[in-house]
């Protein structure tokens, strides 16, 4: 399973956006980039998932490098309800087998 | 949509004790999962389902866990007998199988199991 590396913790500001790095330099052509996070004594959700494109949904946007080794998870704007334990990951296309890491604990502040 | 729904919600055990977990899936899902998740850690797969076979069971500890399917929708997890190592939060998800959003899980709220 490809691995990918995330700052252990992250603190923002209420309202103020938040980009949440992961790196993943032994990506393969056919890896999408999943984001998952965790709220607490809740069981994970789906945040947003792509390939090579920038992604945007309802709950963040999703920023590729280039050479897809490396991508960013921003929130727009900070709520409290987003404190959380983010998970950045790698699922084969096709694959369902989700493998999470530690992720990073991210601190809201009113 | 009601989401997965898992019972109990916390059990407190002695050591080789045996204890159950309950999952009831979204209705319509075909794999449901179950994971371990240690404290501080990530969750990790122990079993996945689809309808009622076993795709991957590669991580369970099959000396002392079990889990089935009936009917492929509501699945059990056991651990018989339990270990101090076995205190984790337990938790099922479950999706589709095939069609555009069959990547993404829904998780339950988890069973916190503390082994004593």
């Amino acid at each position: 399973d490809a691995k990918t590396t995330q700052p252990n913790s992250m603190e923002s500001n209420e309202e103020e956006p938040v980009h949440l790095p992961c790196n993943h330099s032994t990506i393969s052509g056919t890896d999408y980039i999943h984001w998952y996070r965790q709220l607490p004594s809740q069981g994970p959700e789906y945040v947003i998932h792509g390939l090579t494109s920038n992604v945007n949904n309802r709950m963040a946007s999703l920023a590729i490098a280039e050479d897809r080794k490396s991508s960013t998870l921003i929130l727009h704007r900070a709520t409290l309800r987003d404190a959380a334990v983010y998970y950045c990951i790698l699922l084969q296309g096709g694959s369902e087998k989700l493998v999470f890491g530690k992720g990073t604990k991210l601190t809201v502040n009113p | 949509e009601a989401g997965v729904a898992q019972s109990p919600r916390y059990k407190i055990i002695e050591k080789r004790q045996s204890v159950a977990f309950w999952c009831n899936p979204i209705s319509g899902h075909a794999t449901l999962y179950w994971y371990q998740q240690i404290l501080g850690q990530g969750p990790k797969l122990l079993i996945q389902f689809q309808n009622n076979g076993v795709v991957d069971d590669s991580q369970l500890p099959k000396d002392r866990f079990s889990a089935e399917r009936l009917k492929g929708v509501d699945s059990t997890l056991k651990i018989q007998p339990a270990k101090l190592e076995d205190s984790a939060v337990y938790l099922c998800a479950s999706s589709f199988l095939g069609g555009a959003r069959s990547y993404e899980q829904y998780f339950g709220p988890g069973t916190r199991l503390t082994v004593t």
